[in-house]
């Protein structure tokens, strides 16, 4: 099977752009959930789809937002960026999106913000 | 209550030691702690997970070792080799409640 793949891998953008990341789950996986990496706070929870819905939400303000389609592939996008925003963000999928089954990784993209 | 916190930052074992890396929690209702490893210009992936009704689970040359009353597990690389060097994450998580993570260990075993 291949891996959960994301795009683009690396993106520059300046303030106030906003941005949409794409990530393609396993195949069969219904659930997708995103992380944002940075090296002061770690990884952090964004949210997770299941279904074409949003199940559960960390923490974000709402400039972050996600959805998922039909197929489960699902982007988020971030608006009016800020330079808070440059991170690593990653993507992962699992079959049923329960804490218990396993979550894979894709490689992540790495947002730069100038 | 909902931070895990890891130490130690970073850790330098040598080649054929015991990597020991440690976590703490506050929150008593967490139920689930997974450990993550990750690679340079990877995705983390999951490694080991136990639940608190066990002690110890141990898959290869990889334990976590829980402790409940302490409320603190760690996970234990015996026998450490070059290609273990990567960056750890420990994490917990309650019910739906989104998953929280500690900031990470940054491992090298020395050849």
């Amino acid at each position: 099977k291949a891996g959960v793949t994301q795009t683009p891998r690396y993106l520059i953008k300046t303030r106030g752009q906003q941005v949409t990341l794409s990530c393609s789950p396993i195949s069969g996986h219904r659930s997708v959930s995103w992380y944002q990496q940075t090296p002061g706070q770690g990884l952090q929870f964004l949210f997770e789809y299941f279904s074409e819905t949003q199940r559960n939400k960390g923490n974000f303000p709402g400039r972050f937002s996600g959805r998922q389609f039909s197929n489960s592939r699902s982007e988020m996008n971030v608006s009016t960026l800020e330079l808070g925003d440059s991170a690593l963000y990653l993507c992962a999928s699992s079959t049923t999106g329960d804490r218990t089954d396993t979550q894979y990784f894709g490689p992540g993209t790495r947002l730069t913000v100038l | 209550q909902q931070q895990v916190k890891q130490s130690p930052q970073s850790l330098i074992v040598q080649k054929g030691g015991i990597s020991i890396i440690n976590c703490a929690y506050e929150n008593t209702a967490f139920d689930y702690f997974p450990w993550y490893q990750q690679f340079p210009g990877k995705g983390p992936a999951l490694l080991i997970a136990i639940r608190p009704d066990v002690s110890e689970k141990k898959e290869g040359r990889f334990t976590i070792s829980f402790n409940k009353s302490a409320k603190q597990f760690s996970l234990h690389i015996m026998d450490s080799q070059p290609g273990d060097s990567a960056t750890y994450f420990c994490a917990a998580s309650r019910g739906d409640d989104k998953i929280i993570f500690g900031k990470g260990t940054r491992l090298h075993i020395l050849p």
